[in-house]
């Protein structure tokens, strides 16, 4: 079974600074997908970015971009230039690539707090 | 906003009793999927219906079942609730063949049920 680990229980970044969230997953699949979601106050899940496995170029949105380590294991979040909107738990999540079905495994989760 | 909306927002009920949760999905998707948001955890998938049929479930008793309906609408059963089902429900709709990488998935707000 795929595990998804998130080490950071808790970050803040100060406004307009970068900060990293880390992540990192298990699995024996070749073939799979990792997503990064962002869940505010509100508990509305929202994705942030995500990766293709077989996909060498890091993903990038706007100030979102991520570093993929495929042999490590490791799918960490930067977010430049952070916005007091930012603040939120967000979560890594990864996605078997098998048409079986579409199922996300969460990480337990980062609490991210931007300082004014 | 993603379109995807849950009813009811907050539910109380007692330990033993019964507890339908609804779900709407997006307009175009065919795929709902379910999951149990603990507090302080990541999501935990319960279980995904594609076109009316269950596609994959996770480590959940049968005490959790659900059903979707021909318009793709969800809903989720969960009988003689336990403290322990006390959590954030979230559903998820996303359109085309669970798996393939377009088959994103966009929550909805959640149900808030406490068990007393």
């Amino acid at each position: 079974a795929q595990t998804v680990t998130q080490s950071q229980p808790e970050m803040s970044v100060q406004e307009a600074e970068t900060v990293t969230l880390s992540c990192t997953y298990d699995t024996s699949e070749s073939d799979y997908y990792l997503f990064w979601y962002k869940q505010p106050p509100s508990r509305q899940m929202i994705l942030v970015i995500r990766q293709e496995a077989y996909k060498q170029q890091n993903a990038t949105e706007n100030r979102f971009s991520v570093n993929f380590q495929k042999a490590a294991k490791s799918f960490s979040l930067k977010i430049s230039d952070s916005q007091l909107g930012d603040a939120a738990m967000y979560f890594c999540a990864y996605r078997s690539g098998g048409t079986s079905g579409s199922r996300l495994t969460f990480g337990e989760g980062t609490q991210l707090t931007v300082n004014p | 906003e993603t379109g995807v909306t849950q009813s009811p927002t907050h539910l109380i009920k007692t330990r033993g009793q019964q507890v339908t949760l609804r779900c709407s999905s997006q307009s175009g998707h065919n795929t709902v999927s379910w999951y149990q948001q603990a507090l302080g955890q990541g999501p935990q998938f319960i279980f995904q219906y594609y076109r009316e049929e269950e596609n994959g479930r996770g480590n959940f008793p049968p005490r959790f079942s659900g059903l979707q309906f021909p318009n793709y609408s969800s809903e989720l059963n969960v009988n003689a609730l336990e403290l322990d089902d006390s959590a954030l429900y979230l559903c998820a709709s996303s359109r085309g063949i669970p798996g393939r990488m377009n088959n994103e998935q966009f929550f909805g707000p959640g149900t808030r049920l406490t068990v007393l």
